[in-house]
């Protein structure tokens, strides 16, 4: 069963790091991209990033370029995601989903994770 | 704002038939994908290449797309599917991805 399972909560200070990780089961890890999708309190969706778990490639949203680094663990078939310099602004839910893509044109993701609650608070 | 442009609320009657819509200029060029999310699960599948349905996902789910806009139809709908439904494509100038900004549905 495919399957992602995420990192606990985190409650963080302003201005700390937080890494959260993805373990992936149930099918070959270096065969799919993986990204990292956001969701603040009340609000929609927003992409982070994109990482190929084959060669360890990673693409980022330019809002968080620089201060966001996605890496992968084939060893152990797990993403990661290290957010620096945190604020209350990224006081969310993080979810890791799995990518499908048919030629260049349609991509979707599943499944994803069950999300991990980071809170920013003095 | 987003590049994906959805109605924040619908609803619909207990059985009726109800469409969401998605509206961008990279649809154009991308497909859409949409997600269905339920207060405190993470988001769902529900359609993906247009109108294709995961397994498990009902058969009165179903996708549409023409121009810049994509639809997702609930056709007979039921109380489960009262939900936030989030669509998807690939952003239109570089390799990023959107979202929408999701539709919240309530079945009356």
């Amino acid at each position: 069963q495919v399957q992602l399972v995420q990192s606990g909560a985190e409650v963080k200070k302003p201005g700390a790091s937080v890494k959260v990780s993805c373990k992936a089961f149930g099918y070959t890890f270096t065969s799919h991209y993986m990204h990292w999708v956001r969701q603040a309190p009340g609000e929609g969706l927003e992409w982070m990033a994109v990482i190929n778990c084959n060669d360890g490639r990673t693409t980022y949203a330019q809002k968080f370029q620089g201060r966001v680094t996605v890496t992968r663990d084939t060893s152990t078939s797990t993403v990661y995601i290290e957010i620096n310099s945190l604020t209350s602004e990224d006081t969310a839910d993080y979810y890791c989903a799995r990518d499908f893509s048919r030629g260049e044109t349609s991509w979707w993701f599943d499944p994803w994770g069950q999300g991990t609650l980071v809170t920013v608070s003095s | 704002s987003s590049e994906l442009t959805q109605d924040p609320a619908v609803s619909v009657a207990l059985g009726q038939t109800v469409r969401i819509t998605c509206q961008g200029d990279n649809l154009r060029s991308f497909s859409a994908s949409w997600y269905q999310q339920k207060p405190g699960q993470a988001p769902v599948l529900v359609i993906y290449d247009k109108n294709n349905r995961p397994s498990g996902i009902p058969d009165r789910f179903s996708g549409f797309s023409s121009g810049n806009t994509a639809s997702l139809t609930v056709t007979g709908a039921q109380a489960e599917d009262e939900a936030d439904y989030y669509c998807s494509s690939r952003g239109i100038s570089s390799y990023y991805w959107v979202f929408g900004g999701g539709t919240k549905l309530t079945v009356l």
